[in-house]
């Protein structure tokens, strides 16, 4: 079965840099979302993409964010100057069709460590 | 705007004995509902998904839930548990005009021998 992979798996990165996430989503998906959990929290929406464009962002996804589709395979998220705040697991999903009842296909998630 | 609340954190149960995770759900319009499993280390696996079809959905691994549009509930359940079932589950909700998915805080299981 198709799978959305992400990579890395583990990110260690000191506060002030900038961190690349990278997701491939299943190759026929057209629409793709970045979710965070930091860790004893809930899983929370950060940006939804589609057609090089972002459909919707949440009040987390501020200017320190942005998504990039660079390629006809990759999708990325970058945090510009990382925060302690950061520290969280980033999940990449994606889906074929719109709609609110396309069920999202989740990666396994990048653990992202902000020293 | 939607929203869900699992109504218990951890549940415990002995191997071979029924599994209930409790999920209610606050949404606007008729919302899709979505239980996804997490094991260690894994990333989100979907269970099963209500799109207003049959209220009883059935998904994988032996696992169902019904729909219940009076009690604003979706809860999950399993006849018998097995070994691989410890991880986590999230109940999700998505609205008709809100494609984005809204978690619930997760309810852990474990599972006893």
């Amino acid at each position: 079965e198709p799978e959305v992979t992400q990579t890395p798996s583990h990110q260690v990165t000191q506060m002030g840099q900038e961190v690349i996430l990278r997701c491939v989503p299943i190759s026929n998906h057209l629409y793709f979302y970045w979710y965070r959990q930091i860790l004893g929290q809930k899983v929370e929406f950060l940006v939804s993409f589609y057609n090089n464009e972002i459909s919707e962002k949440s009040e987390i996804f501020d200017d320190q964010f942005s998504v990039e589709r660079p390629d006809g395979s990759n999708f990325t998220l970058k945090i510009r100057s990382t925060k302690l705040e950061d520290s969280a697991m980033y999940f990449c999903a994606s889906t074929r069709d719109q709609g609110w009842n396309q069920p999202q296909h989740f990666g396994d998630g990048t653990r992202l460590s902000i020293l | 705007a939607q929203s869900v609340t699992q109504l218990d954190s951890h549940v415990s149960v002995s191997e071979g004995t029924p599994v209930l995770l409790r999920c209610n759900y606050s949404s606007s319009y008729s919302p899709s509902l979505f239980w996804y499993v997490q094991h260690p280390n894994k990333g989100l696996q979907l269970l099963l998904k209500y799109t207003s079809a049959a209220t009883l959905v059935k998904g994988i691994n032996g696992f169902e839930a019904e729909f219940k549009k009076s009690e604003t509930s979706f809860h999950l359940t399993k006849p018998s548990a097995h070994m691989s079932d410890a991880a986590e589950y999230f109940c999700v909700v998505s609205d008709r005009d809100d494609y984005k998915l809204s978690f619930g805080a997760g309810t852990t299981v474990t599972v006893r021998a």
